[in-house]
């Protein structure tokens, strides 16, 4: 069975702090996605990287960087805090899109930025 | 823009009551279509999803869905809702060129059920 783990399942951040969620991948799955959920508004895609050392923004990916060095490890950083950013942050991995593979996620993490 | 639309944002039922979530969609080209789920507490798990062939897709938990192309939409249903099936769900769309694969995901419905 496919296991995304996220390092943390609940973070406190204070404004302006540099703030790393990591995520890892067992399945050897070469995409990996980065999304916050905040209700009424569903899942949205931050950042996504489909091999290593690549990454492509995705909807929202102001305020946020990511890397990626090895292939089963995707940071999302947050460079300089802000309250707006308190959410739940979700990782997810899958195969290549032709695969006809779905998502996997992990338990989330979430973040509070005070 | 691409975007995935659910109507319902909270659905209350009792238990053995029939169940069915809206969701459509915006986007022109060839579509794969899922349903998450996500418990109380619990990360997201996928329900079911659709690539190709017969519409009528049948998931985990007797959930089912139905695509219609027409329509662009992907609506999920059950017959007999249970307690346990109280959860936040997300029709989801996946799109993109190449082998990236996005989701864009709808704003999600969350189901209470009564005992």
């Amino acid at each position: 069975d496919v296991k995304v783990t996220q390092s943390s399942r609940y973070l406190v951040k204070r404004t302006g702090e540099k703030v790393f969620l990591e995520c890892v991948q067992d399945m050897d799955h070469e995409n990996m996605f980065w999304y916050r959920q905040d209700p009424g508004l569903g899942l949205r895609l931050i950042y996504f990287s489909y091999d290593v050392k690549m990454k492509e923004k995705g909807d929202i990916p102001e305020g946020y960087s990511v890397s990626r060095e090895k292939k089963e490890r995707f940071s999302l950083i947050l460079e300089s805090a802000s309250t707006n950013q308190t959410s739940m942050y979700l990782c997810a991995s899958s195969r290549p899109k032709g695969r006809n593979q779905p998502q996997h996620f992990g338990d989330g993490t979430r973040l509070s930025i005070l | 823009a691409q975007s995935v639309s659910q109507h319902n944002h909270h659905v209350i039922l009792s238990e053995a009551a029939s169940l069915e979530l809206g969701c459509n969609y915006s986007y022109g080209g060839t579509v794969n279509l899922f349903w998450y789920v996500q418990y109380p507490g619990q990360h997201l798990q996928l329900l079911l999803k659709y690539f190709s062939g017969d519409p009528l897709v049948k998931g985990i938990k007797g959930f089912e869905a139905e695509f219609i192309k027409s329509k662009f939409s992907f609506n999920l249903r059950k017959p007999s809702v249970q307690w346990s099936d109280t959860a936040e769900y997300f029709c989801a769309v996946m799109t993109g060129s190449g082998n990236t694969g996005k989701l864009i995901f709808g704003q999600g419905t969350t189901l209470q059920v009564k005992p």
